[in-house]
């Protein structure tokens, strides 16, 4: 079976501080996809990064960036000079890699407040 | 492209009337996911399409819900009747995956308070 773990349910920083939200996975599977999703007050659910379990090299997009480690099953997302339009609920997720498609398996969300 | 179309955006019902939530996913996907999200319970895979077939319903909770994809471009989502605890937030998503990995892309999400 797969499963998401986010420890933190809320987060809270002072605008301009560095945050970094958990996520850490189960999954049998040797081959699979993580995922985060942001979610705004507004409700909608923003893609923000894929990442495949064979890469395991870091990724940054901007003030975003994203430390995967197989070894610890981790998938850690870190936000650099935080911004008051950061605040949301920020999901972590987890696909099966497989010949046909298959459904996103969700943690519980981080919610994080920016606080100008 | 439009994205995923969910209607309506917010529904409130009294309990024991019917409810259908309705779904267009993105032009030439082939993967249909129909999400519900609660505080309690996050979001949950209620049940999904590969090529408008049913691949798992595993996550319907009862007999009172229900979903149909009749052609690629339109799913429903039937609950009847409803009940209080089925409020929540349901969400429909569409991917053109094919086994690569690909984003799902989520509607706006439908707002569901049954009373």
């Amino acid at each position: 079976a797969q499963k998401v773990t986010q420890a933190q349910t809320e987060i809270s920083v002072v605008e301009k501080e560095d945050v970094t939200l958990d996520c850490v996975y189960e999954t049998r599977d040797t081959t699979y996809y993580l995922f985060w999703y942001k979610q705004p007050p507004s409700g909608e659910l923003v893609f923000l990064i894929r990442r495949n379990s064979f890469d395991e090299q870091n990724e940054i997009s901007g003030r975003y960036s994203w430390n995967f480690q197989k070894s610890t099953s981790s998938f850690n997302f870190t936000i650099t000079a935080s911004q008051v339009v950061d605040s949301a609920v920020y999901f972590c997720a987890l696909s099966r890699r497989n010949s046909g498609n298959t459904p996103l398996v969700f943690g519980k969300g981080t919610r994080l407040s920016v606080i100008a | 492209d439009a994205g995923v179309i969910q209607s309506p955006r917010h529904e409130v019902t009294e309990m024991g009337q019917e409810v259908t939530l309705r779904c267009k996913p993105i032009s030439g996907h082939n993967s249909l996911f129909w999400y519900r999200q609660t505080m309690m319970r996050g979001l949950e895979l209620l049940i999904y399409f590969n090529n408008n077939v049913p691949i798992d319903d595993s996550g319907m909770p009862e007999d009172r819900f229900s979903a149909k994809m009749p052609n690629a471009s339109f799913s429903t989502l039937k609950i009847q009747p409803s009940e209080p605890r089925d409020s929540a937030v349901y969400f429909c998503a569409s991917t053109d995956d094919r086994g690569r990995g690909t984003e799902a892309f989520f509607g706006q999400g439908t707002r569901l308070t049954v009373v």
